[in-house]
């Protein structure tokens, strides 16, 4: 089956640790996106890339840093930079324009101690 | 500017009861699409229904049914005999014309269905 694929679940880290999150697709989307999930915050979209090898910042891109090399990977990488970096994270795709919704992982949830 | 509120922060209803979800939209583009989306506990956004600006027909699935007015910039969401299983956190969403790469969501509306 198609889906959208984040990993892992959990994830630990100390402290000015940087951590790169996984995101891969199996659904042939041109489109990938990143967002970032607080309580009462609703989604805010940290990244998202249209094609191959090119992305753009979304509304909170600062301490976060992402490659697209492969149609089906978006890896983020949270840096130590990021001074709030305890959230659920959200990887989704899309296969056309503004009219298309968007597929979802499952999230990934980031925990910085 | 653009905007999507979802003033209820959390609502919890009996099993069988109707209950409706407020989504409030703003902004200046006269052709956009509206969504909702469903957020069980497993954490994955569940892609419920679209819905664009030029149409205002309401659509009824089964339990669910949307009522969309332009006039009051709303597009509202009910769930008719509510069950446990409707649990969940549930977003509504705004995406604008030549603004691709950007949905706008609300801060979402924590359903709990009691048994």
């Amino acid at each position: 089956d198609g889906g959208i694929t984040q990993s892992p679940k959990y994830l630990f880290r100390k402290e000015g640790q940087n951590v790169t999150l996984s995101c891969e697709q199996n659904l042939n989307h041109d489109a990938m996106y990143w967002y970032r999930q607080d309580p009462g915050q609703g989604l805010r979209l940290i990244y998202y890339s249209q094609i191959v090898n090119d992305f753009q910042k979304g509304d909170i891109a600062e301490g976060y840093s992402v490659s697209r090399e492969k149609k089906e990977s978006f890896p983020l990488t949270v840096t130590s930079a990021q001074k709030n970096p305890t959230a659920f994270y959200l990887c989704a795709s899309r296969d056309g324009g503004y009219n298309s919704p968007l597929h979802f992982g499952n999230g990934t949830r980031l925990t910085v101690t | 500017a653009q905007k999507v509120t979802q003033a209820q922060t959390e609502i919890s209803v009996v099993e069988k009861e109707d209950v409706t979800l407020d989504c409030v939209y703003e902004t200046r583009d006269t052709t956009y699409y509206l969504f909702w989306y469903k957020q069980p506990p497993s954490g994955e956004l569940v892609f419920l229904i679209r819905r664009n600006s030029f149409d205002e027909q309401n659509e009824i699935s089964g339990r669910y049914s949307w009522n969309f007015q332009k006039s009051t910039s709303s597009f509202n969401f009910t769930i008719t005999a509510s069950q446990v299983v409707d649990s969940a956190v549930y977003f509504c969403a705004l995406s604008e014309v030549g603004r691709t790469y950007k949905y706008i969501f609300g801060t979402g509306t924590r359903l709990k269905v009691l048994a």
